[in-house]
């Protein structure tokens, strides 16, 4: 099983600032990994497939970088709506697909 | 507009069985593999089933693996999760997944909006 982890848990950023989450693969995935974006009460939504490529109608402001193992998810300018939960997942080996743990921005 | 909308979910006890459904619309629902993904309370996700276009390959986490039949009927266009023998760690809100790709299972870019499923005596 790939094992995706996460860092950090919790990252506190100020509205306008950049955040930069991080995505680590416990083996090499090449490009296969989404990004999803979590706000209370809701479905995960899609923001990044094929670790770069954002999905339709995500603003520019969230990239996606890396290949192998080490992946990252920018947001450039944190806007009010985007303090949510954030996942990746791999789909380059399965059974089964994996999930990260999470990355929580929260409102500096 | 493609639409999931899942139904079924509710209180159960242990051991016993749950049907859950996924009504979805706006996309030819036979040209795409669909998945089941879970969340349990205040956790992260985990996923637990996925089902190929056609219906003829499935998948399961080992967590679930013989106890969760994952189906579809396309002339429905419903996928379905059989979840038999549940247990308390099956307590979690249950999300149907339209996969990006099709044919092959990759990520997700369409979500229902959820069914909670309770494990509970």
């Amino acid at each position: 099983e790939v094992v995706m982890t996460q860092s950090p848990a919790t990252l506190s950023v100020s509205p306008g600032e950049r955040a930069t989450l991080s995505c680590r693969a416990s083996q090499s995935i090449s490009s296969n990994l989404a990004w999803y974006q979590q706000k209370p009460g809701q479905a995960p939504r899609l923001l990044i497939y094929s670790a770069s490529t954002r999905a339709t109608g995500i603003p520019a402001r969230f990239s996606g970088s890396g290949s192998g193992t080490e992946f990252t998810l920018t947001i450039s300018s944190l806007q009010s709506e985007d303090f949510a939960v954030y996942y990746c997942q791999q789909s380059n080996k399965w059974p089964p697909l994996t999930f990260g743990g999470g990355t929580k921005v929260e409102i500096k | 507009e493609v639409q999931l909308l899942e139904s079924g979910g509710g209180l159960v006890q242990p051991g016993g069985s749950l049907r859950l459904s996924c009504a979805v619309s706006g996309f030819i629902f036979n040209t795409y593999a669909m998945s089941w993904v879970r969340q349990a309370p205040g956790k992260g996700l985990e996923w637990v089933s996925a089902i190929s276009s056609s219906g003829a390959s499935t998948y399961y986490a080992d967590s679930v693996k013989g106890r969760f039949t994952i189906s579809r009927d396309d002339s429905k266009n419903t996928l379905y999760l059989q979840m038999n023998s549940l247990r308390a760690e099956d307590t979690a809100i249950y999300y149907c997944a339209k996969d990006g790709r099709g044919n092959y299972i990759s990520y997700f870019d369409y979500w229902g909006q959820g069914t909670l499923v309770t494990v509970s005596s």
